[in-house]
């Protein structure tokens, strides 16, 4: 059963400009969202996180927003830099055992110089 | 930032050993967590921890056993690997109020 989903496993972007990854979910009880970005080789490191309260969060160059009625949410990146090049992992927290973390599949972005 | 190590990075063994990942956290965080993950997919929780002598298992049912003797540490162990076993694994900690995870860097496992 997978609550948290990241369609598209990869995506590739020219340096300067948005990119834009996506994560859809299911259970209308998750209450805070995350995102990780992953280098190879290495774990997961922590990006940025949105409550349920709020509908946008902003950090440096780092923008996730949170659709609830659509139970969507997205991370933008802008301006893109070569060194984003990772996995980017979506999760969420919440539901009956609030501290129970589901993770989508991660999307694979590539920034081209 | 949380510090969080794993040993080994990684490990080749064979059948029918028997194996343990190390994991420890020096930020005095209560919970931790082993995460299995293969290439492409997402991770799924195969134990957790609230603290010292508190373990459960985690969404996916795992043959593994974990111990929380000590909260800094955080092994898991597999009595007798087997080729299923094979896949990457990711310990990662969070204190009593963050949500947050913290992860550790992850054992590439592989049983031939």
């Amino acid at each position: 059963d997978q609550q948290v989903k990241q369609n598209s496993p990869s995506l590739s972007v020219q340096e300067g400009r948005i990119s834009i990854l996506n994560c859809d979910y299911t259970n209308s009880m998750f209450d805070y969202f995350l995102w990780y970005k992953k280098y190879p080789a290495e774990g997961p490191t922590f990006l940025i996180s949105i409550s349920s309260i709020k509908d946008k969060n902003e950090d440096g160059r780092f923008t996730v927003f949170l659709n609830k009625s659509a139970k969507h949410l997205s991370l933008h990146i802008v301006p893109s830099q070569p060194g984003d090049s990772a996995v980017y992992f979506c999760a969420a927290r919440g539901g009956y055992n609030n501290n129970d973390m589901r993770f989508g599949a991660g999307t694979r972005l590539t920034v081209k110089p | 930032e949380a510090d969080i190590y794993q040993t080994p990075r990684y490990l080749v063994i064979g059948t029918g050993k028997k194996i343990t990942l190390e994991c420890s956290q020096t930020m005095g965080h209560d919970k931790m967590y082993w995460y299995q993950q293969d290439p492409g997919m997402e991770l799924h929780l195969i134990h957790y921890s609230y603290g010292v002598n508190s373990t459960e298992k985690g969404d996916l049912s795992s043959e593994s056993t974990v111990s929380r003797i000590r909260t800094e540490h955080f092994p898991l162990t597999l009595e007798s690997a087997r080729p299923s076993h094979t896949s990457q694994y990711l310990c990662a900690s969070s204190d009593g109020t963050a949500d947050t995870q913290y992860f550790g860097p992850g054992t590439r496992l592989t049983v031939l």
